[in-house]
């Protein structure tokens, strides 16, 4: 099984700055996602990471947010930009392999 | 859109007491549906999953069955353990396109005292 490590795995970030989160796998694999968990609420799929082109960003989330860098199959990045303390969740990044999914144990964020 | 909704918690148990955490949900065709589990300190993990009607899920003593006429994935256990004490979040996947995109339930935090 793919295993998948997040760096940092917690911070506490002043309004309108940005964050980078860096995910990386111990395998290439072609799928990979970043995911949001609010306060009290259900993950949320915010974007499909596209190794080589942009990144798929769901309904309601958009790139100049949250810009994704995927440079190859083991490595991906998502920044959280401007930040507000909406922003304030747990960012996740899974991947599939061998027809499962993975995912990393998060980042938590704290916006003040 | 997809949805899924499932018990909220906080659910607290004795040690050899039986589970059940409902999940049902809401999609268009015939979704696959996965519960997954979020101990303290760690990812989530895959639990368990099924990928057609009246399919049944099952792993480490949880199950969990594909009902289509109920729309429901409800996790049931005979006997929990203080060990399984975490987060359990219902899960389905995108009907069409990707088969990896999960639309997750709000999760449920169970919690097993001895």
């Amino acid at each position: 099984s793919a295993v998948i490590s997040q760096k940092p795995s917690r911070d506490i970030c002043q309004r309108g700055t940005s964050l980078t989160i860096q995910c990386q796998v111990d395998s290439q694999v072609t799928m990979m996602f970043w995911y949001r968990q609010q306060p009290g609420q259900s993950l949320t799929l915010i974007a499909t990471a596209n190794q080589g082109s942009e990144a798929t960003y769901e309904s309601g989330f958009v790139i100049d947010k949250f810009p994704i860098s995927r440079p190859n199959l083991t490595f991906s990045t998502l920044t959280v930009s401007n930040m507000s303390p909406e922003d304030s969740s747990i960012y996740l990044c899974s991947v599939v392999d061998y027809n499962e999914q993975f995912f990393g144990p998060g980042t938590r964020l704290t916006v003040l | 859109g997809n949805s899924v909704t499932q018990m909220e918690g906080p659910v607290t148990l004795s040690e050899e007491a039986f589970l059940t955490i409902n999940c049902t949900y809401t999609a268009t065709g015939y979704p696959s549906l996965f519960w997954y589990v979020q101990y303290p300190g760690e990812g989530l993990q895959l639990l368990l999953k099924a990928t057609k009607a009246d399919d049944k899920g099952s792993n480490k003593g949880f199950e969990a069955t594909y009902r289509k006429e109920t729309t429901s994935f409800h996790l049931e256990k005979g006997s929990v353990q203080v060990s399984d004490s975490a987060v359990y979040f219902c899960a389905l996947s995108q009907v069409g396109g990707s088969n990896y995109k999960l639309t997750f339930g709000k999760g449920t935090l169970l919690t097993v005292n001895p």
